[in-house]
């Protein structure tokens, strides 16, 4: 079946960092972008950045650059998002996503997100 | 930076009308590169339209995309209970500092 499943739910106090992973099964793990979004409780969707599987390369919205890191594990399907110095605005659901197209794309004719995790709720709170 | 803006904020309909949703970019979005998406609540977002009007796979004929340049619009032609959600709009690709932007979500709920 091919889905993305992501690690459960967050909790953590202001100043903390967050890891959430991202599984992928029944396609190519490393053929495709995983990008990274973020939903903050009753507002709309926020793009976070993207891991390259293939590569390990990474691209991140300048929000985030200096708190966010993006890795990936090829032996286990995994991609990982990791967050630090959490404060409350960071209370959000962040999902992982994969790009239609090829990592070797020469356009961004396919680089909308064709699937989508299940989506993991981080809080955070003193 | 490429700022997408959608109106309505809100929809208010009956079963079998007509809704239409606009997206509008602060600036050209390269070769229609634009995509549509549903969202329940408690849900991932759900694809229904890239390249600005293409279909997904598996989506009713009832939804369509259409535009181009900076003005982009997604019809249900008749609307289904099961299409009460908010939908929101995605450019990609138009600059390196803008590469992935979504539009602030139309919700459509029943009259």
């Amino acid at each position: 079946q091919v889905q993305l499943v992501q690690s459960g739910a967050e909790v953590k106090k202001p100043g903390a960092s967050v890891k959430i992973s991202c599984q992928a099964s029944g396609f190519t793990f490393t053929g495709h972008f995983i990008h990274w979004v973020r939903q903050a409780p009753g507002q709309g969707l926020e793009w976070m950045g993207l891991v390259n599987p293939y590569s390990g390369g990474t691209n991140y919205e300048q929000k985030f650059r200096a708190r966010v890191t993006m890795t990936r594990e090829t032996s286990f399907s995994t991609a990982y998002m990791e967050l630090i110095g959490l404060t409350s605005d960071d209370t959000a659901v962040y999902f992982c996503a994969r790009e239609r197209g090829p990592v070797e794309r020469e356009s961004l004719a396919e680089g909308f997100f064709d699937l989508w995790g299940q989506g993991t709720l981080v809080t955070v709170s003193s | 930076e490429l700022v997408l803006t959608q109106s309505p904020g809100t929809l208010s309909l009956s079963p079998g009308e007509r809704a239409t949703l606009s997206c509008r970019a602060s600036q050209s979005v390269i070769s229609n590169y634009l995509a549509w998406y549903q969202q329940k609540p408690g849900q991932a977002p759900r694809l229904l339209i890239f390249g600005a009007s293409n279909r997904a796979t598996g989506i009713p004929v009832r939804f369509s995309g259409s535009g181009s340049g900076t003005d982009f619009t997604l019809t249900i032609s008749r609307l289904e209970p099961e299409d009460i959600a908010v939908y929101y709009c995605l450019q990609y690709g138009v600059s390196p500092s803008s590469p992935w932007t979504f539009g602030q979500g139309t919700k459509v709920e029943a009259k």
